[in-house]
């Protein structure tokens, strides 16, 4: 059975860097595409970036400029990092899973609310 | 990027009752990669719907998908108290993927 795991902090001031992560269990990375997708409270869904399991990403360019996805195929984890964070990157943060060359997200992970606030 | 957009915006029904959620595209979907998600308060999405029609594993055949080019729709048969809850709609085929802006099914 595929789970996605996340975690990360919760709480940031503007200007630091968001980081998360995100553990899968029960499937291989390989065959597969990893992403980050968030939920601004009350409002819909942004699909962030994704990354492969030999690490070739690809972001959302409204984000690209402050975005690293990164894989650790030895630990079965990926990673999202966003930098520079403002008000406006309060969200909820998921990571899901979809076949390589598709973005069709069958499993996701739970969910990390992360806050921006000085 | 494909621009979803979603009606309406809230839609108030009761149990049993029929529930049609649309979704237009900017631009036509290729192939269909159109799919749709249930989004319960404090849950992750729960894909229903893929291929504009093809049920997801264990979504119940009260759910269905139509639709081509610009234009689709989810219907809800005959909704069960379970099923009050947002639903997006999604363009899957091609990068950046994008989401609609959502459907509240409410009571």
């Amino acid at each position: 059975q595929v789970q996605l795991q996340q975690w990360g902090a919760g709480l940031l001031k503007p200007s630091e860097t968001l980081s998360l992560t995100c553990a899968v269990y029960g499937v291989s990375f390989s065959g597969y595409s990893w992403s980050w997708i968030r939920q601004p409270p009350g409002k819909g869904l942004e699909w962030i970036g994704e990354v492969n399991h030999s690490g070739s990403t690809n972001y959302n360019v409204s984000l690209k400029s402050r975005v690293t996805i990164s894989v650790d195929t030895s630990k079965n984890q990926f990673s999202l990092k966003l930098s520079s964070v403002t008000a406006a990157d309060t969200a909820l943060y998921y990571c899901a899973r979809s076949r390589s060359g598709s973005y069709l997200f069958a499993h996701w992970g739970q969910g990390t609310l992360v806050t921006v606030s000085s | 990027e494909i621009v979803l957009t979603q009606s309406p915006g809230t839609l108030s029904l009761s149990p049993g009752e029929r529930a049609t959620l649309s979704c237009r595209a900017s631009q036509s979907v290729s192939s269909s990669y159109l799919a749709w998600y249930q989004q319960k308060p404090g849950q992750a999405p729960r894909l229903l719907i893929y291929g504009s029609s093809s049920r997801a594993t264990g979504i119940p055949d009260r759910f269905s998908g139509s639709g081509s080019g610009t234009d689709f729709t989810l219907t809800i048969s005959r909704l069960e108290p379970e099923d009050f809850a947002v639903f997006y709609c999604q363009h899957y085929g091609t990068s950046p993927p994008t989401f609609g802006g959502g459907t509240k099914v409410e009571i």
